[in-house]
């Protein structure tokens, strides 16, 4: 079965240092791979997503099939970077099967 | 409309009691999905629609949940004879196709709290 693992319950660093975000996943095939985010008292949103190969707000991910990770990155955290992220995979037409989450708390 | 509408935003049940969440999903958007969010945790699949049609509702804990979504457009959760553990945040989500290479457009949740 699809499975996606955040290992990190909360991740702290400081306003300017380098973030990553660990997502692993369990998938036998070819997965498409999404990162969703969450600011506080704000809906859940899409990040980014493997398929488009975007940078969003400064955040980029490297499906990485060997090590079946696809770790979220960002070379300076900013103040504004703090919220929950989940990383989430779909297997074509079934639903998205989602990370337990990563907090990401930015200290100024 | 503009967004995933969902409400109510809180719901307070006393146990036993039944419920119904409501979503409106964007105008046009074929997929629907409902989620349960347990607090600190992350989404959990409930069920998914493809128009009117409940394609997978492998995901409802038990037969007290109950989706549906007759016209194609707005969905209701209904949960009956609700328990302490039913309490959670339930999170609709609505996609323009039936696979999820767009992503899902989420709602706000409804936070219900069984007392």
């Amino acid at each position: 079965a699809q499975r996606v693992t955040q290992p990190e319950k909360l991740l702290s660093v400081f306003k300017g240092a380098p973030v990553e975000l660990k997502c692993n996943y369990s998938y036998s095939g070819s997965p498409e791979l999404f990162w969703y985010v969450q600011y506080s008292r704000q809906r859940l949103q899409l990040l980014l997503r493997h398929i488009s190969r975007e940078s969003i707000k400064g955040f980029t991910a490297d499906l990485n099939k060997g090590e079946t990770s696809f770790h979220l990155k960002k070379p300076f955290a900013q103040e504004e970077d703090s919220a929950m992220y989940y990383c989430a995979l779909p297997s074509g037409n079934t639903p998205l099967v989602f990370g337990k989450g990563t907090r990401l708390s930015v200290i100024a | 409309g503009a967004g995933v509408s969902q409400s109510p935003r809180y719901k307070v049940a006393k146990r036993g009691q039944d419920v119904a969440l409501r979503c409106d999903p964007i105008s046009g958007h074929v997929s629907l999905f409902w989620y349960q969010q347990a607090l600190g945790q992350g989404p959990e699949f409930l069920t998914y629609f493809q128009n009117e049609a409940q394609l997978d509702k492998s995901g409802l804990p038990s037969d007290r949940f109950f989706a549906e979504r007759p016209e194609g457009s707005v969905s209701t959760l209904k949960i009956q004879r609700t328990q302490q553990e039913d309490s959670a945040v339930y999170l609709c989500a609505s996609s323009i196709a039936g696979t999820t290479n767009y992503g899902y457009t989420f709602g706000s949740g409804t936070r219900l709290t069984v007392v």
